[in-house]
């Protein structure tokens, strides 16, 4: 089965500061990627998606993301963070494979964001 | 807009309870997903469904069973409810393999 590892629990930036956060997963074979949001109150939402094609691939909000397949990498980026920035974010796994687990995502542990003003 | 609707947003239940929730999409989406989020553990799935009547365990089914009698409904029962089942539920949605999955706002679980 695969696996998904968010490096960080909780990064806390000032305003204008660069972000990113990393994401690994285990698996080997073809995979299609996802970073969702996760808002204070709100429910999960799609930030970005990769499923082939461009390996740099742009969210909502400025958000991007990129997929090195070499090093089982999708890190997740944004230039210049704000304030409504803050929340948690989780990447997201799906492996292609035969077979009705294919259906499924694989979570990461999810890593909180906080921007301070 | 995909809508994922979860009947309940706040439930108490004493232990030993047996406990419904209930999810209701309006995509037609053939997949149908319950995953609980807990503080530092993420999301982690308890049983996903890919077609009516028919269910497949996730990574934590224990304790937990499902009923998908019709395509757009899939309940999520806790046989006899404890206290290590207090958790956020996730009820999600998704058309064919490998798409994205929609969520709906989740229902906080506590039990006492």
């Amino acid at each position: 089965a695969q696996s998904v590892s968010q490096h960080n629990h909780h990064v806390i930036l000032s305003e204008a500061a660069s972000l990113e956060l990393g994401c690994n997963y285990s698996y080997g074979g073809t995979v299609n990627l996802f970073w969702y949001v996760q808002y204070p109150g709100q429910h999960l939402q799609l930030l970005l998606k990769y499923f082939s094609g461009d390996p740099l691939v742009k969210g909502i909000k400025g958000f991007e993301a990129e997929f090195i397949k070499s090093k089982f990498s999708f890190n997740l980026r944004k230039p210049s963070v704000q304030w409504s920035d803050t929340a948690e974010y989780f990447c997201a796994v799906n492996a292609l494979y035969s077979g009705a687990g294919s259906y499924q995502l694989t979570f990461g542990k999810g890593t909180k964001l906080s921007v301070i003003p | 807009d995909v809508k994922v609707t979860q009947s309940s947003r706040y439930l108490v239940k004493r232990t030993g309870e047996k406990v419904f929730l209930e999810c209701v999409q309006d995509m037609d989406h053939e997949n149908m997903f319950w995953y609980r989020q807990d503080p530092g553990l993420g999301l982690r799935l308890i049983y996903f469904s890919y077609d009516v009547k028919m269910k497949e365990k996730g990574d934590i089914p224990e304790g937990y069973s499902v009923s998908r009698e019709k395509k757009e409904r899939f309940s999520l029962i806790l046989e006899s409810a404890s206290t290590n089942q207090t958790s956020m539920y996730l009820c999600a949605s998704s058309f064919g393999g490998g798409n994205t999955i929609y969520f709906g706002e989740g229902s906080w679980l506590t039990v006492v």
